[in-house]
This record gives structure tokens, C-alpha cells and sequence, in this order.
């Protein structure tokens, strides 16, 4: 019972270096999204997936970029981090849009 | 657009305790409603929903019920435990956000022993 396992659970990154955040599901799902959450604050839709091979903008996409190769997985780039992006981030998959399946978090400090 | 409005947190409370939580909502058309959780140090996860006016969702003794007159889906439960402390985030989905979950911005529940 995998679920929606991330990776890694921690890093700290220095301003300009890129790194990607892994997200993979065995539960088959079509969808897949990726969530900033900010302290006390709500989710922040990054990007998502209704499917290999298919992607889409969310609210704040802006120094992200993501890939959708295969259903089980969608991995997060972050190309040349900035402070701003410090936050934990979400990997979710679902079978329909509404129920989704979230993974344990990422959490991402830029220093 | 669509909008979710949660109470601000922290909300503290002690053991046995009656909780509410409030949750109001802004769409177009007839969205579908839903409670989070997230416990500490883990991801959200489906606490309950309900997609049509009246409904009652419920799961591990707490409620919400969808009231389409005051546009509200507010949490309840009747006797909280110390493990029932979360972050409890409300969201709704509709048609024009493409069935896309939109979210509150959580409200931090404290309980005490």
C-alpha cells in the first residue's frame, strides 16, 4: 500500500541550483498535481496531469516545470532556485479530480 | 471566481469538547464540498464530502452538511480528542474550475488533554 511516495522529504538548496522533486503512484491514477503550501497558508496548485503525456498550468507555475512520461510518474524541476520557493511541497494523484491521494511532502528551504 | 472562507486558527479546545469549524463558500453553479485533514508532518487527506444541497457527509464522527441557503459546509463533531489535532482545510469543486479542487486556507485545531 505505496500510495504517492515523494522524494526527498528534505533539502536545502542554494540560490541558482536546480534540483527535481520525485512524485510516483501505484495506484494507476490518471490525474497527478503538485501543491505549494506556504506557512498557514492554503494549497497552491502548481501543475497538474489528466494523463501521460498531457500537462497543464496551475495558479503559480512560474519556475517550475514539470514532465508527465509515464502514469506512475511526475516529477517536479525547479530550474534556478530562488527563496520564494521555500515551502513544502505536495505530489497528489486521483482517479477523478475531487478525491485525491497526497503524498507526505517535500520540504524545500532556498537559502 | 470561486472561493472558499475558513475561520482563522488556531482553534484551541479541550478534550470533549464541542467543535466547530466554519466554511463558507462563492461558485457558480452547484459545487461539490469537502473536508481535509492533515495531521502533523503528513500530507492532506479526505476527511468527508457531500455533493449536493442537504447532503450530510460524515466520517469518523465528525459532519458537515452542504446548506446551498447560506452557501456553508461547516465541520462538526461532537466530542473532540486529542488526536483529532489538524490542520482542517474545506474545498469545493465545479464544472468551470474543471472539476479542479479549490481550497480554503486551513484552520489549525489545538486540542488539549
Amino acid at each position: 500500500n505505496a500510495g504517492v511516495t515523494q522524494t526527498p522529504k528534505f533539502r536545502i538548496l542554494k540560490i541558482g541550483q536546480s534540483m527535481t522533486l520525485q512524485c510516483t503512484q501505484d495506484m494507476n491514477h490518471n490525474y497527478m498535481y503538485w501543491y505549494r503550501q506556504d506557512p498557514g497558508m492554503g494549497l497552491k496548485l502548481i501543475y497538474y496531469s489528466v494523463g501521460a503525456g498531457i500537462t497543464d498550468k496551475g495558479e503559480v507555475p512560474n519556475g517550475y516545470n514539470v514532465s508527465r512520461s509515464t502514469t506512475e510518474d511526475f516529477p517536479l524541476r525547479l530550474e534556478l532556485a530562488a527563496p520564494s520557493q521555500t515551502s513544502v511541497y505536495f505530489c497528489a494523484s486521483s482517479y477523478s479530480p475531487n478525491i485525491q491521494y497526497f503524498g507526505a511532502g517535500t520540504r524545500l528551504s532556498v537559502l | 471566481g470561486d472561493s472558499v472562507t475558513q475561520m482563522e486558527g488556531p482553534v484551541t479546545l479541550s478534550e470533549e469538547a464541542f467543535l466547530t469549524i466554519n466554511c463558507t463558500y462563492t461558485a457558480t453553479g452547484y459545487p461539490s464540498l469537502f473536508w481535509y485533514v492533515q495531521y502533523p508532518g503528513e500530507g492532506l487527506q479526505l476527511l468527508l464530502k457531500a455533493t449536493k444541497a442537504d447532503d450530510k457527509g460524515s466520517n469518523k464522527g465528525f459532519e458537515a452538511t452542504y446548506r446551498k441557503e447560506t452557501t456553508s459546509f461547516h465541520l462538526e463533531k461532537g466530542s473532540v480528542q486529542v488526536s483529532d489535532s489538524a490542520v482542517y482545510f474545506c474545498a469545493l469543486s465545479t464544472m468551470d474550475s474543471n472539476y479542479q479542487l479549490i481550497w480554503g486556507a486551513g484552520t489549525k485545531l489545538i486540542i488539549k488533554p
